[in-house]
């Protein structure tokens, strides 16, 4: 079993849409969490970060962390075609930076 | 500001060869970490330099080594290549470290054949 999973899709979404990403993980010591975004043919590039549990929104997407579940979320609100990417999840602690197998996503007009 | 640069972009290698990769960090960022990312094991970590040193490090073998410079640059070294090291080979730099803001390159398409 993989530490952390997450579905890699395709997920395809009309723009507008709200989009729900998701993660789950299986180490409890896991403190720090991180989504990133990729699009094709370049590095990711951070979105959100959280510290321990709870949430955070900027803007148009909200990260959500619950560790009593070790479970993470990503929302994003209203969505359009530029968010289409590939999203993943990073979480780690003591060292480790694990990072799931990225959920991609395409917004159509 | 400029961003992280990755030098080369593209490379060819044949098996059992060794290849060193660079990279240059955004100025005042201490902080360069290295990953691997194919699409059968997604994006892994290798490891972090910090001030010259390497702070963490991934689950990779000893063939993968790397170090970093007093102006912060740093080189990953991979010895005696094999196919299964075909990959995208990503750094990124941060002011604080691996589990705070980090910053991108266009990674080096490294093939072995």
């Amino acid at each position: 079993q993989k530490e952390v999973e997450q579905d890699p899709g395709p997920l395809s979404v009309p723009e507008g849409a709200i989009v729900s990403l998701n993660c789950t993980y299986s180490n409890s010591a896991f403190q720090y969490f991180m989504w990133y975004r990729q699009y094709s043919r370049k590095g990711p590039e951070l979105l959100m970060y959280t510290y321990s549990s709870g949430n955070k929104e900027d803007g148009r997407f909200t990260a959500q962390v619950d560790k009593s579940s070790k479970y993470i979320s990503l929302f994003i609100r209203d969505s359009q075609p530029s968010d289409s990417a590939t999203y993943l999840c990073a979480m780690g602690e003591g060292g480790k930076l694990i990072f799931g197998q990225g959920t991609e996503l395409s917004v159509k007009p | 500001k400029a961003g992280v640069t990755q030098t080369p972009r593209y490379l060819i290698k044949t098996r059992g060869q060794q290849v060193t990769l660079s990279c240059s960090p955004i100025s005042g960022h201490r902080s360069v970490s290295w990953y691997q990312q194919t699409p059968g094991q997604g994006l892994q970590f290798l490891f972090e330099y910090f001030s010259e040193t390497q702070r963490n490090k991934g689950n990779f073998p000893g063939r993968f080594s790397g170090r970093q410079f007093s102006n912060s640059r740093s080189e990953m070294n991979v010895s005696t290549l094999e196919l299964g090291d075909s990959a995208l080979y990503l750094c990124a730099s941060s002011s604080l470290g691996l589990y705070h803001e980090q910053y991108f390159g266009p990674g080096t398409r490294l093939t072995v054949t």
